[in-house]
């Protein structure tokens, strides 16, 4: 069965430069998450999307936007990256927005900023 | 507020034992979901107990939950040493947001 794809699953940047990450949900899942993971840390919620909407923000600095685009695909982008920002970007997916939806978790993006 | 706190935060256990980590949150749940997650990889969903059940079984796992107390338990019976890994449980609310909690580090010995 298709699962969560993310890409890149590593990554490499200098303090500054600026990184997008990509989200691919299971087909007909139309909501998507965002989690940042730092070493030793457990996940935190950055954002979420329902059909293309932002449904909820967490923790996500200023600098990070997000959105999901019509074939339900999400992206994150990471602007001014600081070495704070190194960390395990996970993205999940769950069918449709509503109680007791089960949450599909990607493999994750490794941002490493040096 | 912080949702889904683990304890123990770590747990050694010799294989074939059960290992039982607990899970406390704060607020009102929809469901609370376990995940497992390797070393630096990604999180597996173990398993979802809705907020009117009260336990749930799947294979070697037993989930209790308590929403008088805003408690669950994972049960992981006849331990093994593949079992290794950080156990998360994460909070759905009534908006649905998935709150993760810090996390138990589990390590099965030989």
């Amino acid at each position: 069965a298709a699962g969560v794809i993310q890409s890149p699953r590593h990554l490499i940047k200098e303090k500054r430069e600026t990184a997008t990450l990509k989200c691919y949900p299971i087909p007909r899942h139309d909501t998507v998450y965002w989690y940042q993971q730092g070493p030793g840390q457990d996940p935190q919620f950055l954002i979420s999307f329902y059909e293309k909407m932002q449904s909820d923000k967490g923790s996500i600095p200023d600098r990070f936007s997000a959105q999901q685009f019509s074939d339900y695909h999400s992206e994150l982008n990471m602007s001014s990256l600081e070495l704070g920002d190194s960390a395990l970007y996970f993205c999940a997916s769950s069918p449709g927005w509503g109680v007791n939806t089960e949450a599909f978790f990607g493999q994750g993006t490794r941002l490493t900023v040096v | 507020s912080q949702q889904g706190e683990e304890d123990p935060q770590a747990l050694s256990i010799q294989e074939g034992e059960n290992a039982t980590m607990n899970c406390s949150y704060k607020t009102s749940i929809n469901n609370l979901q376990w995940y497992r997650q390797n070393s630096g990889r990604g999180l597996v969903h173990l398993i979802l107990i809705r907020s009117n059940e009260r336990e749930k079984h799947s294979g070697r796992l037993r989930v209790t939950l308590d929403t008088s107390k805003k408690s669950s338990s994972l049960l992981i019976t006849a331990s093994r040493a593949a079992d290794t890994a950080s156990y998360f449980c994460a909070t759905a609310n009534r908006d649905d947001k998935i709150i993760f909690g810090k996390g138990t580090r589990l390590h099965i010995l030989p």
